[in-house]
């Protein structure tokens, strides 16, 4: 199956400072791709989808000045915290939209745990 | 935010039993259902992408089942073994890849 990346894997940072998450599909292009995050005990929930070449759409409630996502690439999307919050802290995971005949399957990266103190 | 809910959240089972739980989601403006496969610290694994009414899937010892008309799919797994332990998670897809997840069915199996 494809296979998408993400970095850092974990990150502990102090409150204010800014965080930046990679998400690369390594042996597909991704026109779309998509930011969730798991609060503890909770399901998966989009944050925001990432479109290759243009502006990132945000789901509800998810501020698109304090989750900065760029698409740059057909094989990279990055998602930056900026000035990151205690509450902010939570589980950030990436997934990526393999086009193909019939329904698509999003593959995804094995997350980002971010601690902010 | 779409109600897709899944149970058991969790179950034990014995190495070599057989298992089902479901995930249940809205039946109308229906897509597609994802199914994943989590283990701790991987990626999600997908396991199916079902669209028909009706369908059934299988990959290997799991298969899967579809009812978009009353909402609501089946994951089997038969003769469970310790490497199927993992977080099932199903997700809603209403056509535009915007998933709304389950919670997930956390499977342990007991050599």
């Amino acid at each position: 199956g494809a296979v998408v990346s993400q970095h850092p894997s974990w990150v502990i940072c102090k409150s204010g400072t800014s965080v930046k998450i990679e998400c690369r599909s390594l042996d597909f292009q991704a026109t779309t791709m998509f930011w969730y995050r798991q609060f503890p005990k909770q399901s998966l929930m989009l944050m925001a989808t990432s479109n290759e070449g243009s502006k990132a759409t945000y789901e509800q409630g998810v501020e698109k000045d304090k989750f900065l996502i760029n698409h740059a690439s057909l094989t990279l999307s990055t998602l930056t915290v900026t000035s990151a919050h205690p509450e902010d802290s939570s589980f950030y995971i990436c997934s990526a939209r393999q086009v193909g005949q019939g329904p698509d399957t999003q593959y995804f990266g094995p997350g980002t745990r971010l601690t902010v103190l | 935010i779409l109600n897709v809910e899944q149970s058991p959240q969790s179950l034990h089972v014995q190495e070599g039993d057989s298992t089902n739980f479901t995930c249940s989601f809205p039946s109308s403006n229906f897509y597609a259902l994802h199914w994943y496969r989590w283990e701790t610290a991987k990626s999600p694994e997908a396991l199916f992408v079902m669209t028909l009414n009706g369908d059934e899937k299988k990959k290997g010892r799991i298969s899967a089942t579809l009812n978009t008309k009353e909402g609501y799919s089946y994951l089997y797994i038969k003769g469970s073994q310790p490497e199927d332990s993992a977080t099932y998670l199903c997700a809603f897809n209403p056509g535009d890849y915007k998933l709304s997840f389950g919670a997930g069915t956390t499977v342990t199996v007991r050599a």
